[in-house]
């Protein structure tokens, strides 16, 4: 299975500030068809989750441009450029390529 | 408007059984990469079953041979059969359709599995 590992697991961030978490992928995330499905997924408290990011840099419908998305083969990161209260969660790496997909840690987005 | 409704948690003792439903609505279930994600209680996601589209239906090592996802394309549903349940087996069920840029979740439905 491909292990996903997230660091920080912890983030407290001031509002306004920018954040970054990264994921290492255990393998590369690259499928034969070329594609990378390297995704990032957000959850709030008591929420489920929510697909922010899709295949590393492309942000899904509805999801602020404050954040973003890059990477290549193993290491892939997540960024949001003005930290708002409504961030506050947890947020996910999960690899599509291979199956059984598998997910990272989560990082824990929190204000200071 | 893409939507999934999970159903039919709750708790039950170890060795027992479930069936947990997930219905989907602005899509196809019978059609979709359709999978089931559980999260326990304060830890992580992790990937259940994966209904592909192909046809084919691939498990976690974890629930494999003990749990068995199914389809219903008249009532456009998703089910999970869950059989000899284990106390590690307690988490939120999500239902997820789709793999990446299409990728929508259910609220989840709490299995708890406790003697």
């Amino acid at each position: 299975d491909i292990v996903m590992t997230q660091t920080p697991l912890s983030s407290p961030v001031t509002l306004g500030q920018p954040a970054s978490i990264t994921c290492k992928s255990s393998q590369s995330l690259v499928h034969s068809d070329g594609n990378t499905y390297l995704s990032w997924l957000q959850q709030r408290p008591g929420q489920p989750p929510r697909l922010l990011i899709y295949k590393v840099s492309n942000r899904f419908s509805g999801v602020p441009d404050r954040f973003s998305g890059s990477g290549s083969g193993t290491d892939f990161t997540l960024k949001i450029s003005r930290v708002e209260a409504e961030d506050v969660g947890l947020y996910y790496c999960m690899q599509v390529t291979q199956f059984p997909f598998t997910f990272g840690q989560g990082t824990k987005l929190e204000i200071k | 408007e893409v939507q999934l409704v999970e159903s039919g948690g709750g708790s039950v003792q170890p060795g027992g059984s479930l069936r947990l439903s997930c219905a989907g609505s602005g899509f196809t279930v019978s059609t979709d990469y359709m999978s089931w994600v559980r999260q326990a209680p304060g830890k992580g996601l992790e990937w259940v079953s994966l209904g592909h589209t192909n046809g084919n239906t691939y498990y976690a090592d974890s629930v494999k041979g003990r749990f068995t996802s199914s389809r219903d394309s008249a009532k456009n549903m998703l089910f999970l059969h869950v059989n000899s349940l284990r106390v590690e087996d307690t988490a939120v069920y999500f239902c997820a359709r789709g793999r990446t840029g299409d990728l929508y979740w259910g609220q989840g439905t709490l299995v708890t599995v406790s003697s």
